[in-house]
């Protein structure tokens, strides 16, 4: 079983859609990331999480330790959201990153 | 802002022949990171570097090898290329937590 489970893995909107991208991980950990992969194959880290809720723009992440989950949100979805999501963690204080194996959205006019 | 720079956005290499794939960091990060993605499988670690002449193994560092020699450099050494050695390579940086600063990744086909 893989450590970093995302659902769903593939995900089509309408613009103007309120998009939920899931994570559920399995170990201790001391970070989350929410990074943001485009078809040109570049990653942008959107979000760093260790506890709570962040938001930035239209996108806001969250995260519960205690049930080892985390979601993130678009607002108001565009075409350009379009892109494959990824989770991230961080096992332990020293660990280095475990992957989730990514849901890729289309945001469609 | 961070930069980390891939040398190739694109290669296209023959089986047996020696690859280099080089990441510049404008950051002076001490933790680099080299992964591949395929399809289905996500990102995966490759190998890793703390500090210039360090480097640690990831989860599959078979077939390759890496070299730091200056603390902004990180290049991705597959010795003798082959076709399963076909995928999209990303290099990644950080200073204190494991990299969430990446390149913008090279797609390399080995034929």
């Amino acid at each position: 079983k893989n450590e970093v489970e995302q659902s769903p893995q593939n995900l089509t909107a309408q613009e103007g859609e309120f998009i939920t991208i899931n994570c559920s991980y399995s170990v201790g950990i001391s970070a989350l990331h929410w990074l943001q992969q485009h078809p040109g194959g570049g990653i942008v880290s959107l979000f760093m999480l260790s506890s709570g809720k962040k938001k930035h723009g239209r996108l806001i992440a969250t995260i519960n330790i205690q049930e080892k989950h985390s979601s993130l949100h678009i607002t108001a979805s565009h075409p350009r959201d379009s892109a494959v999501y990824i989770c991230a963690v961080r096992k332990g204080s020293q660990g280095n990153l475990i992957f989730g194996k990514g849901t890729k959205l289309s945001v469609k006019p | 802002d961070v930069k980390v720079t891939q040398s190739s956005r694109y290669l296209v290499k023959r089986t047996g022949e020696k690859v280099f794939l080089e990441c510049v960091q404008d950051m002076d990060h001490e933790n680099m990171f080299w992964y591949r993605q395929d399809p289905g499988l996500g990102l995966r670690l490759i190998y890793f570097s703390y500090d210039v002449k360090m480097k640690e193994k990831g989860d599959i560092p078979e077939g390759y090898s890496v070299s730091r020699e200056k603390k902004e450099r990180f290049s991705l050494i597959l010795e003798s290329a082959s076709t399963n050695q076909t995928s999209m390579y990303l290099c990644a940086s950080s200073f204190g937590a494991p990299g969430a600063f990446f390149g913008q990744g090279t797609r390399l086909t080995v034929v």
